[in-house]
């Protein structure tokens, strides 16, 4: 089965810098990159996703990158603030009708220092 | 339009009882899904289902059942409570585009300790 690997686990950065979350998926027939981001007491809530007929994808401060190749995908936050600080998921999917299943990776806590 | 509810949002269990999570959402969806989540583990995969009356197993779905009656609810059953099963557990549903399933939805969780 698939197996998605995320680091680092925890993150800190000054606001309005940078930060760059990594994960890395096994299965080279997943085809459908998310990722989630959860709050304290919250749910995880879905903030960007890619598929794999694209190499990037970007929303507002937020950005995907999936290389195939190498099978790893990277979540780009910029001009960090406050507010971004939560717990970070990707995953990764295969799109078999009546199948899919998403497959996540540990986490990683990233916090904002102001 | 509430999107996905849990029911209850805490619950203490003793070992050996049990007890069953209610999972409901408003949005016509048809995939349903029962995730736990531990320190360290990110999200593992209960049991899921493709639609009214079928269900199937995920990750690790030992000491839990599912039935899926009614095509808003999904309901997760622990026959007899064990430590191990302390965790939060989220229920998440998705909505299918012919042959593509599209973002998953997640309830607020329901925080389960067992005694």
């Amino acid at each position: 089965g698939e197996n998605v690997e995320q680091h680092p686990s925890t993150l800190s950065v000054q606001e309005g810098d940078s930060a760059v979350i990594k994960c890395t998926y096994s299965d080279s027939a997943s085809n459908y990159f998310p990722w989630y981001k959860q709050e304290l007491g919250k749910g995880p809530q879905l903030i960007i996703d890619i598929r794999s007929n694209v190499g990037e994808k970007k929303d507002q401060r937020i950005a995907v990158t999936l290389n195939k190749t190498a099978k790893h995908f990277s979540l780009h936050i910029t001009e960090t603030q406050p507010e971004d600080s939560a717990v970070y998921f990707c995953a990764a999917s295969s799109h078999n009708f009546g199948n899919e299943k998403l497959t996540f990776g540990t986490g990683t806590r990233l916090t904002i220092i102001p | 339009n509430a999107g996905v509810t849990q029911t209850p949002k805490f619950r203490v269990l003793k070992t050996g009882q049990s007890m069953t999570l209610l999972c409901a959402q408003d949005m016509n969806h048809e995939y349903m899904y029962w995730y736990r989540q531990d320190p360290g583990m990110g999200l593992r995969l209960i049991h899921y289902s493709v639609g009214e009356g079928t269900t199937a197993k995920g990750e690790v779905p030992d000491g839990y059942n599912v039935s899926r009656l009614k095509k808003q609810n999904f309901l997760l059953g622990l026959e007899s409570a064990a430590p191990s099963q302390t965790s939060v557990y989220f229920c998440a549903s998705s909505y299918v585009r012919g042959a593509r399933t599209d973002t998953q939805y997640f309830g607020p969780g329901t925080r389960l300790t067992v005694l």
